[in-house]
């Protein structure tokens, strides 16, 4: 159980385009869902908090009208660049927290690695 | 606000041989710490999870840790290494408020050498 899927696996698309990676949980509602950039070599850096039903609460330095993040139901979260730069480019993840389950344990996508040239 | 450090980037053992990732925290209070791995280009997987029960915790693929309170330490174990526990490792700490938000911490890299 306790799966979360994220879509797609990678893309690549041109500067100044729009790309949306959504993220599932598969098996479980999730009232709330993180995403995380991950460049190269590095560490996860947390982006927002999306719950669902509520606008996303973005961390400092993270720019919203950017990286839009919508969490229109409990099992379904997306994340959208806009106007994508080469700088953009990053390893994308999702992690979800089951609704009623233990409070601080995270699911994790697999990821989406976005590449823009 | 809790944070976590990882002490070394990069750890080399031999196959066979005991693996030691260490990590340190920082917490106002009692926390929640984790271990996560991540093989390349794939999600993360957990490890284990410490959550103020049994200080030592034993997590899958024959890892273990221990809370050291009085040292502030989580670090991570295994008596074994095997070529397949080659990966990224990272020591998390989560946020005691409602946020549930999960801190990083820069993450070791494990490397097995046959």
């Amino acid at each position: 159980g306790a799966v979360v899927s994220q879509h797609p696996s990678w893309v690549i698309c041109k500067s100044g385009t729009s790309v949306k990676i959504e993220c599932r949980s598969l098996d479980f509602q999730a009232t709330t869902m993180f995403w995380y950039r991950q460049f190269p070599k590095q560490s996860l850096m947390l982006m927002a908090t999306s719950n669902e039903g509520s606008k996303a609460t973005y961390e400092q330095g993270v720019e919203k009208d950017k990286f839009l993040i919508n969490h229109a139901s409990l099992t379904l979260s997306t994340l959208t660049v806009t106007s994508a730069h080469p700088e953009d480019s990053s390893f994308y993840i999702c992690s979800a927290k089951e609704w009623g389950g233990s409070y601080n344990e995270q699911f994790f996508g697999p990821g989406t690695r976005l590449t823009v040239l | 606000a809790q944070s976590v450090t990882q002490l070394d980037s990069h750890v080399s053992v031999s196959e066979g041989t005991p693996v030691l990732l260490r990590c340190n925290y920082s917490s106002s209070y009692s926390p929640s710490l984790f271990w996560y791995v991540q093989h390349p280009n794939k999600g993360l997987q957990l490890l284990l999870k410490y959550t103020s029960a049994a200080t030592l915790v034993k997590g899958i693929n024959g890892f273990e840790a221990e809370f050291k309170k009085s040292e502030t330490s989580f670090h991570l174990t295994k008596p074994s290494a095997h070529m397949s526990d080659a990966a990224e490792y990272f020591c998390v700490v989560s946020e005691m408020d409602s946020s549930y938000k999960l801190i990083f911490g820069s993450g070791t890299r494990l490397l097995v050498r046959p």
